[in-house]
């Protein structure tokens, strides 16, 4: 089973809204990952928040933890047409496991 | 080379032919992964190696084989292909934190 559940599954949005997306674990973690992929690419870190922190930020990506309710959310503020990819969430579970990612399309 | 490449970018396989997936970095990363993505399944570890000489299996490893005779190289070798091992596989390293992948390979067994 997955160690990373990521909702909504899909996400449509305009160009210069914010988009967020969730992320539901199941087990107690050391840090969660965020990834991006690019239609047909590799995966891409974007930002990594440790357990002992509630809220990290990076250029327009805002990333919360809350531990007790297993979960994390990703804000993209002020999207662009190039902020289209899927996102994933990954809990290091001595291996990373990956949910099934949200995909997120910001329309010009 | 820079961070992780993997070849081939694509093939097309018959059924019952053996195929292997290369995968080869340039960052001294211990730490390697396969994973297959698959539409509706997201991202499932293959086989993952710790470091050099030592291999582990994932979530779904039957049909694939791992070896790590060097920190550089992490082929994965499908000994008897079968139609559902298509899918796209992509090759990963680790600094311990974050995972680095490679841009995938497009398998498609017939």
């Amino acid at each position: 089973s997955q160690q990373g559940e990521e909702d909504p599954q899909a996400l449509s949005i305009q160009e210069g809204e914010n988009a967020t997306m969730n992320c539901s674990y199941k087990t107690s973690i050391n840090n969660l990952q965020w990834y991006r992929q690019n239609s047909g690419r590799g995966l891409v870190h974007l930002i990594l928040i440790r357990s002992n922190e509630r809220e990290k930020h990076s250029g327009r990506l805002r990333v919360t933890l809350d531990t007790s309710k297993k979960s994390s959310s990703l804000l993209i503020t002020a999207s662009r047409a190039a902020d289209t990819a899927s996102y994933f969430c990954a809990t290091p579970t001595g291996k990373l496991i990956f949910g099934q990612g949200t995909t997120l399309q910001v329309k010009p | 080379i820079a961070g992780i490449t993997q070849a081939p970018t694509s093939q097309i396989l018959a059924a019952g032919r053996r195929m292997t997936l290369r995968c080869t970095q340039d960052m001294r990363h211990n730490a390697m992964y396969w994973y297959r993505q698959d539409l509706g399944l997201g991202l499932r570890l293959i086989h993952y190696s710790n470091t050099a000489g030592t291999t582990g299996k994932g979530e779904v490893p039957d049909g694939y084989s791992v070896s790590r005779a060097n920190t550089d190289d992490f082929p994965l070798t499908l000994a008897s292909a079968v139609p559902s091992q298509t899918s796209v596989y992509f090759c990963a390293s680790s600094d311990l934190l974050c995972l680095f992948f490679g841009s995938g390979t497009q398998l498609s067994v017939l």
